[in-house]
């Protein structure tokens, strides 16, 4: 069965700084990997995707990802953070089953963003 | 869009008692999912819906559990016999018909909280 791991469960950044959020998974194929974040009393919101192709992927608000196959990782890049930033961010995995978006969601990561 | 709309977006009830949420998709979705969220976890896939068939179901989904989407459009889920395990945010997320995205568009989540 696949899993995502999200090894930090708390991280703090100075408004600014550059961010990276970890994300490793197992799943015996390719998969599907996608960034979402969650923002107190609202609704998880996709951040990114990767299907296939170009391993570097952008998404909104400014943040990327970057798919390494040989390290089963798909890590959360943004260059400067911003003090809206702050939220938690859940990495998922996914796999067609040619009709359902099924996803495994790891235990999440809570961003802080001190001023 | 007007987003994924859930209700109530809180719940407060004694262990034993009956609970129901409700689930409106976005309208142009045919494909419907609850997911289950407790402290400190990820989300977790509870069930999922095309149009108002029940494809998948969890084996989270104890027989306590039904979930249903009559005609297709909004979606209940109801808890029988409450017990305070059952305590959670009870997301519902929707999906665009056609090939895969992946994309899911999730609902505010209706909190849970089982005395």
């Amino acid at each position: 069965a696949q899993s995502v791991t999200q090894p930090d469960i708390h991280i703090t950044v100075s408004e600014g700084a550059s961010l990276e959020l970890r994300c490793n998974y197992s799943y015996g194929a390719t998969p599907y990997l996608f960034w979402y974040v969650q923002s107190p009393g609202q609704g998880l919101q996709l951040l990114l995707k990767y299907f296939s192709g170009d391993t570097l992927v952008q998404g909104i608000k400014g943040f990327e990802a970057e798919f390494k196959r040989s390290q089963s990782s798909f890590n959360l890049r943004k260059p400067s953070v911003h003090w809206s930033d702050a939220a938690e961010y859940f990495c998922a995995v996914g796999f067609n089953t040619g009709t359902a978006s099924k996803l495994t969601f790891g235990t999440g990561t809570r961003l802080q963003v001190t001023l | 869009d007007t987003g994924v709309s859930q209700d109530p977006r809180h719940k407060i009830t004694k262990r034993g008692q009956n609970v129901t949420f409700r689930c409106d998709p976005i309208s142009e979705h045919n494909r419907l999912y609850w997911y289950r969220q407790t402290l400190g976890q990820g989300p977790e896939f509870l069930t999922y819906f095309q149009n108002e068939a029940q494809l998948e179901k969890s084996r989270l989904l104890s027989d306590r559990f039904s979930a249903e989407r009559p005609k297709g459009s909004f979606s209940t889920l109801e808890i029988q016999r409450t017990e305070q395990g059952d305590s959670a945010m009870y997301l519902c997320a929707s999906s665009r018909r056609g090939p895969y995205t992946g994309e899911l568009f999730f609902g505010e989540g209706s909190r849970l909280t089982v005395l």
